[in-house]
């Protein structure tokens, strides 16, 4: 099966300017999940969709990012403006199963490496 | 959340058996342990996932101690494109639809050949 796709694959803006990331997760998969990973650290959960609706996005800067997920598949994750600390690798990664499961392996894109000036 | 701790970074050489330590001495009855790794310049992708019995399948074993307290992630024989960063995680399946990944430093291990 095709994997989780996000573009652009890189990205440089400046300081207070707008972007947005894109993904399409594997077709079938329920949930989606946006992450942020500074270099040298572990991803971070920004955002947990399932379908279309939010399950979690208590670590999303909400006064500076927004996502969406039209019709409960593509997603869509904006920074508006940037700050210098918004440098990183932004992931999506999507899963198959909804609601609890003891099995709900994430699949994860190659990310969209964010460079602010 | 409960928290893992491991070392951050592993030497390796190539066609040995390599063993990946995880403490969690929070772990509470109901958090599965999950390995993750990622190699360089990808995004992370899944390794294996246990309860408490171990747990074995094409990439890994995963030994999972009597009291759950640690875990080991072994690489039977390491190869050359197994040097990626290994994250152990503490996840609760009845959590947020499925429980977020709460990823830590991890271990970065490197393979000489």
């Amino acid at each position: 099966e095709a994997g989780v796709a996000q573009s652009p694959r890189y990205k440089i803006i400046e300081k207070r300017q707008s972007v947005a990331f894109w993904c399409n997760p594997i077709s079938g998969h329920a949930t989606l999940y946006w992450y942020q990973q500074i270099l040298g650290q572990g991803p971070k959960l920004l955002i947990q969709f399932q379908n279309n609706g939010v399950v979690d996005d208590s670590q999303l800067p909400k006064d500076r990012f927004s996502a969406e997920r039209l019709k409960g598949v593509d997603s869509t994750l904006k920074i508006q403006p940037a700050k210098l600390e918004d440098s990183a690798v932004y992931l999506c990664a999507s899963s198959r199963t909804s609601g609890s499961s003891v099995y709900n392996e994430q699949f994860f894109g190659p990310g969209t490496r964010l460079t602010v000036l | 959340d409960a928290k893992t701790t491991q070392p951050n970074s592993m030497e390796s050489n190539e066609e040995e058996p390599v063993h990946l330590p995880c403490n969690h001495s929070t772990i509470s009855g109901t958090d599965y342990i999950h390995w993750y790794r990622q190699l360089p310049s990808q995004g992370p992708e899944y390794v294996i996932h246990g309860l408490t019995s171990n747990v074995n399948n094409r990439m890994a074993s995963l030994a999972i101690a009597e009291d759950r307290k640690s875990s080991t992630l072994i690489l039977h024989r390491a190869t050359l494109r197994d040097a990626a960063v290994y994250y152990c995680i503490l996840r609760d399946p009845h959590y947020n639809q499925g429980g977020k990944l709460i990823f830590g430093q991890g271990t970065e291990l490197s393979v000489k050949p």
